[in-house]
């Protein structure tokens, strides 16, 4: 099956830092990836639309200054937190579509 | 505006049980319905993905099916093992490409004992 990466699988950062998370699908191309946030022991909520030489959509909540998406080829989005806060500590997992979505393994961030 | 709900939250049998694990959603207008697992601290690997003009899938000792009309569908785990002990999430798209934006459930945590 399709795979896709995520880069870093673990970071851990300093409050007001910037963190970026690298997100590849590595044996195809894909046009639209997504970025999911999971808080513990909760499920996965979907964060924004990464569309390949466009702007991001983002979900109602979801502040686009402060989670900046790029999606600049076919096999790689990028999403930054900026500014990171304790309360941004979470599990973010990205996916990336063909007739269905295949998931990355995740990226655990926390923020001291 | 699409909700999925899963029935129970948590779930412990022992070994060698079957279990069926359940599935509920708000609009029944989908474009598939995918299952998937989720191991404490890991990624989602995928299950079962049913289109909305199927009625089931099977995998091995997993069986998904799906009733559209009422929105349902049920997750069957047939002889269940330890190593099925896991979080089962159950998600709905409403289109593909752009617009296959995935609505998940809370899911299942399931425990099966030795």
């Amino acid at each position: 099956g399709a795979v896709v990466s995520q880069h870093p699988s673990r970071v851990i950062c300093k409050s007001g830092t910037s963190v970026k998370i690298e997100c590849r699908s590595l044996d195809f191309q894909a046009t639209t990836m997504f970025w999911y946030r999971q808080f513990p022991k909760q499920s996965l909520m979907l964060m924004a639309t990464s569309n390949e030489g466009s702007k991001a959509t983002y979900e109602q909540g979801v502040e686009k200054d402060k989670f900046l998406i790029n999606h600049a080829s076919l096999t790689l989005s990028t999403l930054t937190v900026t500014s990171a806060h304790p309360e941004d500590s979470s599990f973010y997992i990205c996916s990336a579509s063909l007739n269905e979505q295949f998931f990355g393994p995740g990226t655990r961030l926390t923020v001291l | 505006k699409q909700e999925v709900t899963q029935i129970p939250a948590a779930l412990s049998v022992p070994e060698g049980e079957n279990l069926v694990l359940n599935c509920s959603f708000t609009d029944s207008a989908i474009y598939n319905l995918q299952w998937f697992r989720q191991d404490p601290g890991k990624g989602l690997t995928s299950l079962l993905l049913i289109q909305s003009s199927q009625r089931e899938q099977t995998s091995g000792r997993l069986n998904a099916s799906l009733d559209k009309s009422s929105g349902r569908s049920t997750l069957y785990i047939a002889a269940s093992q330890p190593g099925d002990s896991a979080t089962y999430l159950c998600a709905v798209s409403h289109g593909s490409g752009n617009t296959g934006k995935l609505i998940f459930g809370q899911g299942t945590t399931l425990q099966v004992k030795p």
